[in-house]
């Protein structure tokens, strides 16, 4: 099974590019998020979508922006690369919003410099 | 905001060993979970504990919520290297907040 898969998985970019994170779950769940982890920081939640067609902010959504293309798939999207995103990026996935289980995918690793 | 905060921090022991990582908030939660993180994967969902007292046991590794809903602890007896690896507290309030982890090091 793949569950939620990812892509790229990692990434350099240049201060002030643009690039889009891919996710794809084929749990057929319902809400996707998408985080970012941080040494001593946790897992921060920069935006979800409870639902197909609904997307809301996070935790740290300063800086992003996302698109829920259908239930399958959401996507994460830096418009202009800063080097305080350089960080590991997790999509994940539920069956309701804030399900009790909630599946991650493998990671991307982003370092801007 | 929700926090939680998790020690230790770092943690490093010898195979056979006991021990013992804590989760605590100010904040009450309708539940709490413990992730396991390997390097390059994501977290894994070890277990969840709803309920105020509730303990829960998977294999060596032991999982208490506080009575208040406010806290957790996981123990682990008899560390094995297999247990190398982040683990990490989330706590659902009004949304899943995470800990910023616990690095554990069994060495053989």
């Amino acid at each position: 099974n793949a569950g939620v898969t990812q892509t790229p998985k990692f990434q350099v970019l240049k201060t002030g590019q643009s690039m889009t994170l891919q996710c794809a779950q084929d749990m057929n769940h319902n809400s996707m998020y998408w985080y970012r982890q941080d040494p001593g920081m946790g897992l921060r939640l920069i935006y979800y979508s409870a639902s197909e067609g609904t997307t809301d902010k996070g935790e740290v959504p300063n800086g992003y922006n996302v698109s829920r293309l259908n239930k399958r798939e959401f996507s994460l999207r830096l418009e202009s690369a800063a080097p305080s995103q350089t960080s590991v990026y997790f999509c994940a996935s539920s069956w309701i919003p804030g399900g009790n289980t909630i599946y991650f995918g493998e990671g991307s690793w982003l370092t801007v410099v | 905001t929700q926090l939680l905060e998790q020690s230790p921090q770092f943690l490093s022991i010898q195979e056979g060993e006991n021990l013992t990582v804590y989760c605590n908030s100010s904040s009450v939660f309708s539940s709490l979970q413990w992730y396991r993180q390997e390097p390059g994967e994501g977290p894994v969902l070890l277990v969840t504990v709803v309920t105020g007292g509730e303990v829960k046991k998977l294999k060596r590794l032991t999982f208490q919520f506080g009575d208040a809903r406010k806290d957790s602890s996981l123990h682990i007896t008899a560390a094995q290297p297999g247990d190398t690896g982040l683990y990490l507290c989330a706590g659902f309030g009004n949304k899943l907040v995470f800990g910023a982890g616990t690095i554990l090091r069994v060495k053989s």
